[in-house]
């Protein structure tokens, strides 16, 4: 069974600490991306990955960095988290070509206060 | 620019059919996804159009097209585990990337 996880499904953290989210896929999937979602505004792409220690920004990186220094591994980084980053965070990957399918995982719920 | 329409929300009666509805208006636009996803979950696939037409998978169908920047998903036979959100996603080849709609929450009703 295909699996995409992370590491923690809630987190509570305070105006201006450094933030780890990671992300873990067992399918050999080159591709990872991290969304965000909130309400009304959908799932908003934050940064993807295409290969190891390669990353491209999405639609709203402001904010945020990622690294991938293993190939099953995707972590996204809140270098000063402020409230405005209160939100559900999703991990997804895929594998190469065009049109595969993204496998998500069930999300951390971040909060910050 | 990229932008994707869909009704925020919906409700329907268990056993009917419901048709959800997508707009797009997308550069390098190659194809459409549809995501299934239940309060607290994370999203799972339900189908990926490139060709219009329809395709068919049991009770959910899905139809694209093309020309008009259009997409559907068809729900038969509605049973209340199909009450969930319902993501349409416009795939970008030229960055292998997805931009997803707000979702629409479908609420199926006794």
């Amino acid at each position: 069974d295909v699996k995409v996880t992370q590491s923690s499904r809630y987190l509570v953290k305070r105006t201006g600490e450094k933030v780890f989210l990671e992300c873990v896929q067992d399918m050999d999937h080159e591709n990872m991306f991290w969304y965000r979602q909130d309400p009304g505004l959908g799932l908003r792409l934050i940064y993807f990955s295409y290969d190891v220690k390669m990353k491209e920004k999405g639609d709203i990186p402001e904010g945020y960095s990622v690294s991938r220094e293993k190939k099953e591994r995707f972590s996204l980084i809140l270098e000063s988290a402020s409230t405005n980053q209160t939100s559900m965070y999703l991990c997804a990957s895929s594998a190469p070509g065009t049109g595969q399918e993204q496998f998500f995982g069930p999300g951390t719920r971040l909060t910050v206060l | 620019g990229q932008n994707i329409d869909q009704p925020t929300e919906m409700t329907a009666t268990e056993g009917a059919i419901v048709q959800i509805n997508c707009t797009y208006q997308t550069s390098g636009f190659n194809g459409l996804f549809w995501y299934q996803q239940h309060a607290g979950e994370a999203p799972t696939f339900l189908s990926y159009n490139v060709l219009d037409g329809l395709e068919e998978k049991g009770r959910f169908s899905s139809f694209l097209s093309r020309s008009k920047g259009y997409s559907y998903l068809l729900l038969k036979e509605l049973q209340m585990k199909d009450s969930a959100s319902y993501l349409c996603a416009a795939y970008n080849n030229a960055g292998n990337m997805l931009t997803f709609g707000g979702g629409t929450r479908l609420m199926v009703k006794p």
